[in-house]
């Protein structure tokens, strides 16, 4: 089975720009969670998608906004870029099921704003 | 709600040596727990996860943890580290039953010295 993928890997925007971030999960896992890790805050929850639908919103601004697809692939969205968005914005899958417990984890897509 | 508590940030130990990782957390309800590992420009491994049962619990690449409820800890530990162990080490919590939503800890940079 492939792995979670994340594209682009890397990316640099300036200041006030948008950018959308994509992930696709691994075969047959229907939730994407997103998240953001930076070196002051660490790793932050930002957004869980389950069949198309949000389920769960981490404390982030509404800049931070995301979708799902109905093959299960991701996209974030973060409008009106600002310097303190320059992080690695992981995406995980995993498996449906409430006592699902694991998740898998992609490269990550590291974001410079400046 | 729930936190996690990594107590330490770096951890130097020599190889061949043992570690000790040491993780806590606070949560008002019952926990399932995580350590998670990330190599450098990667994203996040699963080493091992407690849900329920043995308190003792072991993991990929030799790696095992211990749930303590009485202490709210769960540290991981290796008997004797590799250089390719030199990694970033996170504990993670849920109280879902679910590894959608984690709450990470701060992270405890591991480095392996010949």
């Amino acid at each position: 089975k492939a792995g979670v993928t994340q594209t682009p890997r890397y990316l640099i925007k300036t200041r006030g720009q948008q950018v959308t971030l994509s992930c696709s999960p691994i075969s047959g896992h229907r939730s994407v969670s997103w998240y953001q890790q930076t070196p002051g805050q660490g790793l932050q929850f930002l957004f869980e998608y389950f069949s198309e639908t949000q389920r769960n919103k981490g404390n982030f601004p509404g800049r931070f906004s995301g979708r799902q697809f109905s093959n299960s692939r991701s996209e974030m969205n973060v409008s009106t870029l600002e310097l303190g968005d320059s992080a690695l914005y992981l995406c995980a899958s995993s498996e449906p099921g409430q006592m699902n417990t694991e998740a898998f984890f992609g490269q990550g897509t590291r974001l410079t704003v400046v | 709600a729930q936190s996690v508590t990594q107590l330490d940030s770096q951890v130097p130990v020599f190889e061949e040596a043992p570690v000790e990782l040491r993780c806590n957390y606070s949560s008002s309800v019952s926990v399932y727990l995580f350590w998670y590992v990330q190599y450098p420009n990667q994203g996040l491994q699963l080493l091992l996860k407690y849900l329920s049962g043995s308190t003792l619990v072991k993991g990929i690449n030799g790696f095992e943890a211990e749930f303590n409820k009485s202490q709210t800890s769960f540290h991981l530990r290796k008997p004797s580290v590799h250089i390719s162990d030199t990694a970033e080490y996170f504990c993670a919590v849920t109280t879902s039953g679910s590894a959608r939503q984690l709450t990470f800890g701060s992270g405890t940079q591991l480095t392996v010295l010949p």
